[in-house]
């Protein structure tokens, strides 16, 4: 397997724009995070999504953030209209949750990652 | 909710120094614990795991055991190269129940530099 892929790796766009990330999960993994990493705040968890449905949204930092995850093979991060604060690394990772009482998640495996500045 | 506190670093040893990283945590319910690691300029690779209370993960001369009676996943290695030097991440994640359940939470990082 290729593992997580994002695209692309590295952004540079001007205040205002929109900027749109992308992410192809793990085939078979029915989870998929949207992580961003900045010298500031550290890794901040955006949006998880389990079998394609948002869970948790409550890292999105405003109305300007959106994810979508249409299919098992497929996310986006979407930003708009983009910001210079906005400049950072995002990370994408998916793992299989096994769920059920007494069962573990497996790990997570992430995306090289997409470099993003707004100037 | 859940969360996960790590030592602050920079860290900065010696080749062959002794390393430890320390992790706490609190969770609702009964986590798996991770240690994840960061090279520059890449994305966090799991380093390894512990899924039970006194489960001990360990990989490439990692290790670290899951104590559940003083909520710690504690990171160690005895003899540090400058190949280790990368960013050390601490995780939880807590399975079924909750409103958080599936969350992968962690702690803020830890920068390890090794000297020769």
């Amino acid at each position: 397997d290729a593992g997580v892929i994002q695209s692309p790796r590295h952004e540079v766009t001007e205040m205002g724009q929109e900027v749109t990330l992308r992410c192809k999960p793990i085939s078979g993994h029915n989870s998929l995070f949207w992580y961003r990493q900045t010298m500031m705040r550290g890794l901040e968890l955006l949006i998880y999504f389990n079998n394609n449905v948002p869970i948790d949204d409550s890292g999105m930092p405003e109305d300007r953030f959106s994810a979508k995850m249409p299919n098992a093979s497929f996310s986006t991060l979407k930003i708009q209209p983009s910001e210079p604060r906005d400049s950072a690394v995002y990370f994408c990772a998916s793992r299989m949750r096994q769920g059920g009482r007494g069962r573990r998640d497996t790990e997570a495996f992430f995306g090289q990652g997409t470099r993003l500045t707004v100037v | 909710g859940n969360s996960v506190t790590q030592m602050e670093g920079p860290v900065t040893l010696s080749e062959e120094a002794f390393l430890t990283i320390n992790c706490t945590y609190t969770a609702t319910g009964y986590p798996s614990l991770f240690w994840y690691v960061q090279y520059p300029g890449e994305g966090l690779q799991l380093l390894l795991k512990a899924t039970k209370a006194d489960d001990k993960g360990s990989n490439k001369g990692f290790e670290a055991t899951y104590r559940k009676e003083t909520t710690s996943f504690h990171l160690e290695k005895g003899s540090v190269q400058v190949s280790d030097s990368a960013v050390y991440f601490c995780a939880l994640s807590v399975g079924a129940g909750g409103t958080s359940y599936g969350k992968l939470t962690f702690g803020q990082g830890t920068i390890l530099t090794v000297h020769p």
